[in-house]
């Protein structure tokens, strides 16, 4: 049973077109990441939030912007949609704690976007 | 920084045959260490883990050891099935740092043939 959602699993759309990804989680974790996964199955970090209102940039620059207003909440927006934003976005949330983390990430199923 | 080296891929093995894929990893401090699946057209799951030297992470017959002294992690198995066809990601994680986010190796597909 899935605790992190993601909607749509996938999305073929025409360029130029705005475009929003959405992820919510059931878990209550405060931590919140977008990664953007390659055909060579690479993942690159893009964005990740810590909690409401807190949001950074990842070590892939990227075109989208997301936003954190709620806990459970962490959608990715595309304002102008191009054919190199082709790709498999994944979102993760995991649990908070000042000390060595035993935990990894919990994944949502991704959502596969075609720019055409 | 820190980073994640894995094994290219495919690794092409007939069931029941042993599985071993090498991980090794770059990083200051104690990071915890991971390894995750991913089934064809879904998102990552986490197989195993370990959070210090000599610890050793299990499941569904899949072990890796942390072993500090060749900075490694790799994974093994036994017996390989059909079903374990996927591919597999080793990564860590650092708590001394403020952004505590994982780092990917770039995955190893595996197809296990009948």
């Amino acid at each position: 049973e899935a605790d992190i959602y993601q909607t749509p699993r996938y999305l073929v759309i025409g360029t130029g077109k705005k475009i929003t990804l959405e992820c919510s989680q059931t878990m209550g974790h405060d931590k919140m990441y977008w990664y953007q996964q390659d055909p060579g199955m690479e993942l690159h970090l893009i964005h990740y939030s810590y909690g409401v209102n807190s949001t950074e940039k990842g070590d892939l620059s990227s075109e989208s912007t997301v936003s954190r207003i709620r806990t459970e909440h962490f959608p990715l927006t595309l304002e102008s949609a191009r054919p190199s934003h082709t790709s498999q976005y994944l979102c993760a949330s995991s649990e908070s704690g000042s000390g060595p983390s035993n935990y990894g990430y919990t994944f949502g199923s991704g959502t596969r976007l075609t720019v055409v | 920084g820190d980073s994640v080296t894995q094994m290219e891929g495919p690794v092409t093995l007939s069931e029941e045959a042993f599985l071993t894929i090498n991980c090794t990893y770059t990083a200051t401090g104690y990071p915890s260490l991971f390894w995750y699946v991913q089934y064809p057209g879904e998102g990552l799951q986490l197989l195993l883990k370990a959070t210090k030297a000599d610890d050793k992470g299990s499941n569904k017959g899949f072990e890796a050891t942390y072993r500090k002294e060749t900075t490694s992690f790799h994974l093994e198995k036994g017996s390989v099935q059909v079903s374990d066809s996927a591919v597999y990601f080793c990564a860590l994680r650092r708590w001394d740092t403020g952004r505590r986010a994982l780092t990917f190796g770039s995955g190893t597909r595996l197809q296990v043939q009948p």
